[in-house]
């Protein structure tokens, strides 16, 4: 199988950090994605991770264990325009084709 | 540059039509991907082309297909509608393909009545 786990919904505050964790299945491993989306509006590239480790872009950074399965989305500073679903996307095999996951809706209150 | 450009925005059809979606990608880009995003089953690949040839595809009936053109503009068409296919159609442009960054144009809504 090919299920990717991510939390349905977390809330944090203004200001704060969150951590958005994502569990895959490892076989014919590739890459992971992450994407943001806002409510009506198209998923935004983040990131992709290719090799372990932590790769940090501004506020936002994303961390990949290949041999975990594991990989999470850190967001510092919250900023109310952080709420939004982030998407965490695993590409396998000679394709490339991405399998996504369900989405972590983050709710930011001030 | 300019971003993806689907269209329509809307659209209603009835069971049993057929429609065709239209997506521009990045001017240079060479592969478009489509997608499937409804509240059920999240995000899910439909096909992906690169200079005109259907690259990949995914776990949909053979009533979904698409096709590119020589200027990387590409259409996608669901024949024999039903009401399981009311979703938002999502194209995704970039430049070598699913293992690089990919821009998403805004969508299609679809709802079949």
């Amino acid at each position: 199988g090919q299920n990717i786990d991510q939390p349905t919904e977390m809330t944090a505050t203004e200001g704060a950090i969150v951590q958005i964790n994502c569990t895959y299945q490892t076989s014919g491993f590739n890459g992971l994605f992450w994407y943001q989306q806002h409510a009506g509006e198209a998923p935004t590239f983040l990131s992709y991770n290719v090799l372990d480790g932590l790769e940090e872009k501004g506020r936002f950074s994303s961390f990949l264990s290949r041999s975990k399965g594991y990989s999470y989305l850190l967001l510092k500073e919250l900023q109310m325009k952080d709420s939004a679903s982030y998407l965490c996307a695993v590409t396998r095999g000679g394709s490339y084709i991405p399998t996504f996951g369900r989405g972590t809706s983050l709710i930011v209150h001030p | 540059k300019a971003g993806v450009t689907q269209t329509p925005r809307y659209l209603i059809k009835t069971r049993g039509q057929q429609v065709t979606l239209s997506c521009s990608p990045i001017s240079g880009h060479r592969s478009v991907s489509w997608y499937q995003q409804t509240p059920g089953q999240g995000l899910q690949f439909l096909f992906e082309y690169f200079s005109e040839t259907q690259r990949n595809k995914g776990n949909f009936p053979g009533r979904f297909s698409g096709r590119q053109f020589s200027n990387s503009r590409s259409e996608m068409n669901v024949s024999t509608l039903e009401l399981g296919d009311s979703a938002l159609y999502l194209c995704a442009s970039s430049y070598r393909g699913m293992n690089t960054e990919a821009f998403f144009g805004q969508g299609t809504r679809l709802t079949v009545v």
